[in-house]
Order: structure tokens, then C-alpha cells, then sequence
């Protein structure tokens, strides 16, 4: 049974730029959260995806955006990248109707902006 | 913004040696969670407390919930090692789904 899976590893991107961020969920989960670390920092909550919608979202603005496909399967979104974008940005998955249960996390994505 | 504020920031301990670990929070919680984090990857669910539970057991792990002062330990018993990581507490608050708030962290550092 695959556990949470996120692509790419790293990333190298420029001021301005794009970028793309994929998260499979463990086999049986409905729900995907995502989370951007700062480096010697705790996550910090980006928003949640349940049935293809954005049902909770933290203090990020709207340049993060996200996705959730059929398949469970998500994106995470950010345009015009600063600087400040550099962090790890960590996917969650768990079931939607267990509520406040454990989250199982991805390896993460290692996101630099030059 | 963070939740939750563990204390002390930094923890270097002798293998062997028990390890504790202290969270603080601001608002009412459904349940308040503790992860560990290696280097930098990714998190690994440790524990679960609800609210209306006061300790909780896991192995060589023991975590203690006080609503009343909003705060939470964890406790390493017999440290090895492998256990050299940061840990986090995170809360999930009430009314409200999975919008898991973590804190700070706790760097701890086993010496074999």
C-alpha cells in the first residue's frame, strides 16, 4: 500500500516564474491538505481539498491555488514566485469523514526561488 | 500564524536519557497531535490526544493534555539515537475539520 506521494523532489525556479506541485493520496483517503515549511519553521496550514473543492484555506494569497482531481490526486499552484516562496511544501491526505484524525504526510517537495 | 509554541526550542540529550518535550496553544481544540520530522522530510504521525483525554501511551512515548492551562508534553523514555529529530505538536480546533494549526517545534539531538 503506497503512502502519500508528491513530485517532484526539488525544484529550482526564478522570481516571477510558475510552478506546479503534484500529490497522490494514501490508497483510501478522500482529502488533501497542503503545507508550506519555511526552513526552521512548523507547516504552516495552505488550504484543503475534499470532492474537488477548497473547503478550508490559510493565510496565503490568492497567487496559491489548488486543484483536486476524481482520482483524489492534487495540485498545488503558485504563480508569480518570490522569494519568500522558498520552503517545503508538504502534502496531507487523510479521510474527510473521520474529521480531526491523523493526516498522513508526503516526503514533501523542496521548493527554491532564485 | 502558528499555534502552538513548544518549549524548549532545542534539546541535546544522552542516549538512554528521558526527553520532554512542551507545547502551548491559544484556542479550544478538538484533539492536539504530536509528528516528527528527519531532516528536513516529511512528517510522521506520532500520537493522537483528544481533548477529553488527560495522558495517552505509545511505546516509549507518553503525552499528557492539560485543557485548563491549553498545554501538552511529550515524553522520549529510554532515548536512543534514532530519535535525534524536531517534533511538532499540532492542534486541530473544535467545530472545525482538520485544519491542523503546528507549532514551532522541538529540536532534539540524542548523543549515542
Amino acid at each position: 500500500d503506497a503512502g502519500v506521494t508528491q513530485s517532484p523532489t526539488h525544484l529550482i525556479k526564478t522570481r516571477g516564474q510558475q510552478v506546479t506541485l503534484r500529490c497522490s493520496p494514501k490508497s483510501g483517503h478522500d482529502t488533501v491538505s497542503w503545507y508550506q515549511q519555511a526552513l526552521g519553521q512548523g507547516p504552516q496550514f495552505i488550504f484543503q481539498y475534499y470532492e474537488e473543492e477548497e473547503r478550508q484555506r490559510g493565510n496565503f494569497p490568492d497567487r496559491f491555488s489548488g486543484h483536486q482531481f476524481p482520482n483524489y490526486s492534487s495540485e498545488l499552484n503558485v504563480n508569480a514566485l518570490l522569494l519568500g516562496d522558498s520552503a517545503l511544501y508538504l502534502c496531507a491526505s487523510s479521510r474527510y469523514r473521520e474529521g480531526h484524525n491523523e493526516q498522513f504526510f508526503g516526503p514533501g517537495t523542496r521548493l527554491t526561488v532564485l | 500564524s502558528q499555534q502552538g509554541e513548544e518549549d524548549p526550542q532545542a534539546l541535546s540529550i544522552q542516549e538512554g536519557e528521558n526527553a520532554t518535550m512542551n507545547c502551548s496553544y491559544k484556542t479550544s481544540i478538538n484533539n492536539l497531535q504530536w509528528y516528527r520530522q528527519n531532516s528536513g522530510r516529511g512528517l510522521v504521525h506520532l500520537i493522537l490526544i483528544r481533548s477529553n483525554e488527560r495522558e495517552k501511551h505509545s511505546g516509549r512515548l507518553r503525552v499528557t493534555l492539560d485543557t485548563s492551562k491549553k498545554s501538552s508534553s511529550l515524553l522520549i523514555t529510554a532515548s536512543r539515537a534514532a530519535d535525534t529529530a524536531s517534533y511538532f505538536c499540532a492542534t486541530a480546533p473544535s467545530g472545525g475539520y482538520q485544519k491542523v494549526t503546528f507549532g514551532t517545534g522541538t529540536k532534539l539531538q540524542v548523543i549515542p
